[in-house]
């Protein structure tokens, strides 16, 4: 299992401005993953944050309003930009599942984002 | 076709009871089927993986997997209230997928 540490766990912020979210990887691993949770919904992937590679965005989202960093194998971040209330979601950093031959997602504590 | 269907509840049984929690998936290819439990405000944590057909129980839970027919669910036995929350079947083929999950509401 992997412990994910993802930071803030919410937050209230203005339309327009920006909001980056971090998350910590207690272990090593080669792909980190980005999900969203619009309310009442299920989760839908964001991107897909590779070290050392630019990060694959799936289709409607876009590097330009959701620019992702991964500067090691234990660590990246999620910038939400130029937000507007549509932003106002969960946001969960993951790590297992996707491309892993099986393994289970792992979910860090989510962070809570109210746009007003 | 949607890939991973659930159908969104509300589900409500009784204290005791058995909640029957089903997902059905598109991808024939899929080979790893998983169960997650979400409580309102957190995140999901999994109560269960299943890879093979049949069932595989595990304590109060019994995952069922039947890929011929592209359906896997999730049994919950002597239904507590604090079994409350959201339940996202998760289905790994192609991509990773999570279904839109099932409310469960037991009641007292």
């Amino acid at each position: 299992s992997a412990v994910i540490s993802q930071k803030p766990s919410r937050d209230i912020c203005q339309r327009g401005t920006s909001l980056t979210i971090q998350c910590q990887v207690d272990s090593q691993v080669t792909m980190m993953f980005w999900y969203r949770q619009q309310p009442g919904q299920s989760l839908t992937l964001i991107a897909t944050a590779n070290q050392g590679s630019e990060a694959t965005y799936e289709s409607g989202f876009v590097i330009d309003k959701f620019p992702i960093s991964r500067p090691n194998l234990t660590f990246s971040t999620l910038t939400v930009s130029n937000m507007s209330p549509e932003d106002s979601s969960i946001y969960l950093c993951s790590v297992g599942g996707q491309g892993t031959g099986g393994t289970e997602a792992f979910f860090g504590q989510g962070t809570r984002l109210t746009v007003v | 076709q949607k890939e991973v269907e659930q159908n969104s509840g509300p589900l409500s049984v009784p204290e005791g009871a058995i909640a029957s929690l089903n997902c059905t998936y598109s991808d024939r290819g899929s080979q790893s089927f998983f169960w997650y439990r979400q409580y309102s405000g957190k995140s999901p944590e999994l109560i269960m993986f299943i890879y093979s057909n049949g069932d595989k129980e595990d304590g109060r839970f019994t995952a069922q997997l039947n890929k011929a027919s592209q359906y896997v669910s999730l049994l919950i036995r002597d239904s507590q209230p604090s079994d409350s929350a959201t339940y996202l079947c998760a289905v790994n083929g192609q991509n990773f997928v999570f279904g839109p999950g099932t409310r469960l509401s037991v009641l007292p």
